[in-house]
């Protein structure tokens, strides 16, 4: 079944630890995302990769940090440093770059206690 | 630097009617605008994707309109059902990569 799986889907994380969120795409993608989702709005983009072992910081990339060595995964590590974590994570990929068709993980939510 | 708005913030139908959405941006130089749904606490589903150079995509009872020159796309659901209700994005792709996001229109269909 080809997609874009996302893991864990909730994760409870005490303040001052890192936490990572996998994701993991078959679609044979280049590029991917990563996108905070929070109450009221609209979708910001943390990381974005459009090659392997290559990636660019997006608008709210302070506190995040990503890897990409292998196409199919993309992990964000959410640091000690940001400020806020507590959010809706959304992984993401695209194929051509003309076209640029986006697809969306099932999303992972984070909380912070 | 590219600004997408949705117009309504959220809307609420009978069962059975014809409804528009509404996106906005400020840019008009890109790549291509995708329409999206999101149920709560779900990820993104594609709905559909118009290119820069067409004019309208269509998928069952939805269809996408696309006019660069005004920065405006609308969606178009029709005989909307109450399965429909869900929030709805569209996406604006800029040159170099970087989708920009609208708020989003939230949809209820009444039974």
């Amino acid at each position: 079944d080809g997609g874009i799986t996302q893991s864990p889907k909730y994760l409870f994380r005490k303040e001052g630890q890192n936490v990572t969120l996998s994701c993991e795409q078959n679609l044979n993608h280049d590029a991917m995302y990563w996108y905070r989702q929070d109450p009221g709005q609209g979708l910001r983009l943390i990381y974005y990769s459009q090659i392997v072992n290559d990636f660019q910081k997006g608008d709210i990339a302070e506190g995040y940090s990503v890897s990409r060595e292998k196409k199919e995964s993309f992990p964000l590590t959410v640091t000690s440093a940001q400020k806020n974590p507590t959010a809706f994570y959304l992984c993401a990929s695209g194929g051509n770059v003309n076209t640029g068709e986006l697809f969306f993980g099932e999303g992972s939510r984070l909380t912070v206690l | 630097k590219q600004e997408v708005t949705q117009i309504p913030a959220a809307l609420s139908v009978p069962e059975g009617e014809n409804l528009v959405l509404n996106c906005s941006f400020t840019d008009s130089a890109i790549y291509n605008l995708q329409w999206f749904r999101q149920d709560p606490g779900k990820g993104l589903t594609s709905l559909l994707l118009i290119q820069s150079s067409q004019r309208e995509q269509t998928s069952g009872r939805l269809n996408a309109s696309l006019d660069k020159s005004s920065g405006r796309s609308t969606l178009y659901i029709a005989a909307s059902q109450p399965g429909d209700s869900a929030t709805y994005l569209c996406a604006v792709n800029n040159y170099g990569q970087n989708f920009v996001f609208g708020p989003g229109t939230r949809l209820s269909v009444l039974p």
